[in-house]
């Protein structure tokens, strides 16, 4: 079936790294998303990374995908209070690659 | 270069009525996918739009049903509405060839009384 989970909260103090886990169910496609939500706002893709890849950096971001466990994991380098915000992994699933979500990561950064 | 925009940004509604919320896509892009986010949840997909035809569709009712216009843009419309359709609905545009990279707009906030 298809499955995203996530957990649900973390929290962090300013300059330390954050890192959000998720794991999945068999995806159709060979591209798998971070997506970053502020309150009140749509989604930002801050990122993806091709299936056949392991490891992703993108300035502060580093991206890992362990495609035996069906693991990806999003960490943060320096977390700033601007990073506070839910991040959600999207996993493409169908011939057509609907997203399907988690429910998303809250990460709280403070001083 | 505009991103996706929608319209409108809030929108309230009682049981039972109807409503229609707008979608323009990303410049070039001719794929128009529509999400829910109930609040506290990630976004569900509801359905998604290819040269004015309903592609592929989620687990919603027939309640729910959609448009593509010849210039790409979309519409998302819901009849007799409920309390449970209240929702941040989030329209996303991509290019059918390529890496499906979508792009999101900032939403439309519905609330159904």
């Amino acid at each position: 079936g298809e499955d995203v989970e996530q957990s649900l909260f973390l929290s962090v103090r300013e300059g330390d790294s954050s890192v959000i886990n998720c794991t999945y169910t068999d995806s159709s496609s060979t591209y798998l998303y971070w997506y970053k939500q502020e309150p009140g706002a749509g989604l930002q893709l801050l990122t993806y990374i091709f299936s056949n890849m392991d490891m992703k950096q993108d300035q502060r971001l580093t991206v890992l995908l362990n495609k035996k466990d069906k693991h990806l994991s999003l960490r943060i380098a320096d977390t700033q209070t601007g990073d506070s915000a839910i991040y959600f992994c999207a996993a493409p699933y169908g011939g057509y690659n609907k997203l399907i979500f988690g429910a998303g990561t809250r990460l709280a950064v403070h001083p | 270069d505009a991103g996706v925009t929608q319209s409108p940004t809030h929108l309230i509604k009682t049981r039972g009525q109807q409503v229609t919320l707008r979608c323009s896509p990303k410049s070039g892009h001719d794929t128009v996918s529509w999400y829910q986010q109930a609040l506290g949840q990630g976004p569900q997909f509801i359905f998604q739009y290819y040269e004015e035809e309903e592609r592929q569709r989620g687990n919603f009712p027939d309640r729910f049903s959609g448009h593509q216009f010849p210039n790409y843009s979309s519409e998302l419309n819901v009849n007799a509405l409920l309390l449970g359709d209240s929702a941040l609905y989030l329209c996303a545009s991509s290019l059918i060839q390529g890496d499906n990279e979508q792009f999101f707009g900032p939403g439309t906030r519905l609330t159904v009384l």
